[in-house]
């Protein structure tokens, strides 16, 4: 069974600092997303990575894939409290467009 | 634009009903998705489906199935709602091949009592 994983689950951070958010997986995959979800919306897509080594980058957030570790990351540049939302990995199993989620990391950045 | 489109906001309904959740999207999609949102465990897939009439279980199947008649409507059907599938349910699409991000709906907040 796949397991995707994120940590940490909760993360509050003040602004102005950095961290980033860890998305492990257990099954082999070459397609990984990154969405964002604010409080009673739904989900809006961030970042899409579609092979080892992927590096995208969009204002304060970079994303990143390795494909050996199985593992992406998603990096937080000098936060600010216009980034406090919940955020989802998701991994494409197998490369057969069936997607499975993590249980997603929410950010609260405070000043 | 891509639009995924649920059929309600809201639903309230009695445990036992037959209850469906309708998803249309408009941008062609092959693959279309069910999942529930509940507090604490993420998003969890209960059906995929990757053309018409073709579905696959997820990871919660469970208590529903679907039906895919036409490309782009896909729902989702609770047999005989249960008091623990009050959830948020979230419907998606995207094109087959995983070059693109899959794009949501704006989701049914489901409450059987």
């Amino acid at each position: 069974e796949l397991k995707v994983e994120q940590n940490p689950l909760f993360l509050s951070m003040q602004e102005g600092k950095n961290y980033t958010i860890y998305c492990n997986y257990s099954t082999t995959s070459d397609r990984l997303y990154w969405y964002r979800q604010d409080p009673g919306k739904s989900l809006e897509s961030l970042f899409v990575l579609l092979s080892n080594g992927a590096v995208k980058q969009e204002g304060r957030l970079m994303a990143s894939l390795d494909t050996k570790a199985r593992l992406s990351t998603l990096h937080i540049t000098a936060a600010v409290h216009d980034l406090s939302a919940t955020y989802f990995c998701a991994v494409d199993v197998f490369n057969t467009d069936k997607l499975i989620f993590g249980t997603g990391t929410r950010l609260q950045v405070f000043p | 634009d891509v639009k995924v489109t649920q059929s309600s906001r809201y639903l309230v309904k009695r445990t036992g009903e037959k209850v469906f959740l309708e998803c249309v999207q408009d941008m062609d999609h092959e693959n279309m998705f069910w999942y529930r949102q509940d507090p604490g465990l993420g998003l969890r897939l209960i059906y995929f489906s990757y053309d018409v009439k073709m579905k696959e279980k997820g990871d919660i199947p469970e208590g529903y199935s679907v039906s895919r008649e036409k490309k782009e409507r896909f729902s989702l059907i609770l047999e005989s709602a249960s008091t623990n599938q009050t959830s948020m349910y979230l419907c998606a699409s995207s094109f087959e091949g995983g070059l693109a991000e899959a794009f949501f709906g704006q989701g049914t907040r489901l409450t059987v009592v």
